[in-house]
């Protein structure tokens, strides 16, 4: 079965720090892995994907990620954190070829930029 | 391109009535769509998967009686809370299935919908 893992429930972040946000998962063969943000009372937004290609990826907001696969992570960062990153990010798995396979999402890590 | 709208967006309603809440791929046909649950501070939690012409399939431990799902059309996909309790005051949220050029698909995702139940 597939899984995804986020450790931290909180990030806590100055604002012009860097930031990171972690995820695992645990999926059989090549996923494709996503992350998303949640703003309040709001849907999700897509900001970025891993398919293949580049280990790091590039997505909105200035954020980015890398995918290890060695030690399956697939950890968000961004160089400079802003006030208005404070949201609920996901991350979420999906297997290649996977049919009707819906995405599986973390739990979920709240991300707190103090200004 | 790929929206996805959900109405309403927020509905408070009594214990022991029905809601109804839809979801719509405007601007793409989608021949599954997804509903998710998310309770506060929780992530997401899939409930059911609508098919076209078909019936849905509910992830283990969802009421198929109590939330009904129709997907009428490959544009419109519905999820009604029959007799509804405050326990079922929650975020719903659905997803839109589309076909990428890569051959893979894409899921999009809805605003979302707040159910209160008093």
């Amino acid at each position: 079965a597939q899984s995804v893992a986020q450790p931290e429930d909180q990030v806590n972040v100055a604002e012009g720090n860097p930031l990171t946000v972690k995820c695992t998962y645990s999926v059989s063969g090549n996923p494709y892995l996503f992350w998303y943000v949640q703003y309040p009372n709001r849907g999700l937004q897509f900001l970025l994907k891993y398919i293949t290609g580049d280990n790091l990826v590039k997505g909105s907001y200035g954020f980015e990620a890398e995918f290890n696969k060695s030690q399956t992570s697939f950890h968000l960062k961004k160089p400079s954190a802003l006030v208005s990153d404070s949201a609920l990010y996901f991350c979420a798995v999906r297997p290649r070829n996977s049919g009707n396979t819906p995405l599986v999402f973390g739990k979920g890590t709240r991300l707190s930029v103090i200004a | 391109g790929a929206v996805v709208s959900q109405h309403p967006s927020w509905v408070i309603c009594k214990s022991g009535t029905s809601v109804k809440i839809e979801c719509r791929s405007l601007d793409f046909q989608a021949t599954t769509m997804f509903w998710y649950r998310q309770f506060p501070k929780q992530s997401l939690m899939l409930m059911a998967t609508s098919n076209e012409g078909s019936k849905a399939t509910y992830e283990q431990g969802v009421e198929k009686d109590k939330f009904l799902i129709n997907h009428a059309s490959l544009t419109l996909s519905t999820l009604t809370v029959t007799s509804a309790h405050p326990e079922d005051s929650s975020f719903y949220i659905c997803s839109a299935r589309r076909a990428s050029l890569a051959g893979d698909y894409e899921q999009y995702f809805g605003p979302g919908t707040r159910l209160t139940v008093t």
